[in-house]
């Protein structure tokens, strides 16, 4: 069963940044390429990217290309999702996931609040 | 970015009813459609890809098919745990692109 297990909730001031973690199986570090999505109250998921491991490669939604960046931490088979200068507007559920086109396994959403 | 049209918003139905779900794109997606389930405070859940192929694990009431530039989900007899949201999503071409959701209510 693949799991995926994020960090927990963060309050945040704009302008500041936040970093959430993903924290993988052995198997999914090695094979899977993990996307980013969050999803603010009210509103349906937004691709924020996804990043390959074991490759390298790293894709980013042009509406945050400069604000996120993603690593991956092979050691602990962690991804981690950094997202600077933030906005109200940031404020949502954070979610990693497996897959680059559908995404087979979420996980448990991470809430990031933006606020002064 | 491929805009994701989904009607309705939102429907009422009943215990046994055949609830369908439409999803149109602003262009051509090549069945690079996928469809999630997500309850309240939980995160979405799979249901279909590919248009029609059903992930590991759903209920064979949940369907998924395209006619012209529609692509539809099915659920052939609701059943009280399918009361929930319904997305599309599109992986035709970066960014990937969400519908607006469908929310299912008795």
């Amino acid at each position: 069963q693949v799991q995926l297990v994020q960090s927990g909730a963060e309050v945040k001031k704009p302008g500041s940044s936040v970093k959430v973690s993903c924290k993988t199986s052995g198997d999914t570090f090695d094979i899977s390429t993990i996307s980013w999505l969050r999803q603010a109250p009210g509103q349906g998921p937004e691709w924020m990217g996804r990043i390959t491991p074991m490759l390298g490669i790293v894709k980013y939604a042009q509406k945050f290309q400069g604000r996120v960046t993603f690593t991956a931490d092979k050691s602990t088979t962690t991804i981690l999702m950094d997202l600077t200068s933030l906005r109200y507007e940031d404020t949502a559920v954070y979610y990693c996931a497996r897959g680059g086109d559908w995404a087979s396994n979420w996980g448990q959403g991470t809430l990031v609040t933006v606020s002064s | 970015d491929i805009q994701m049209t989904q009607s309705p918003s939102s429907l009422s139905a009943s215990i046994g009813d055949r609830v369908t779900i439409t999803c149109r794109a602003n262009q051509g997606i090549a069945y690079s459609l996928a469809w999630y389930q997500q309850k309240p405070g939980k995160a979405p859940m799979l249901l279909v890809y590919g248009a029609s192929t059903l992930e590991n694990g759903v209920p064979s009431r949940f369907s998924g098919s395209r006619s012209g530039a529609d692509y539809t989900l099915t659920i052939s007899s609701l059943q009280p745990a399918d009361f929930a949201t319904y997305y599309c999503q599109q992986y035709y071409k970066s960014p990937l692109t969400f519908g607006g959701g469908t929310k299912v209510e008795i």
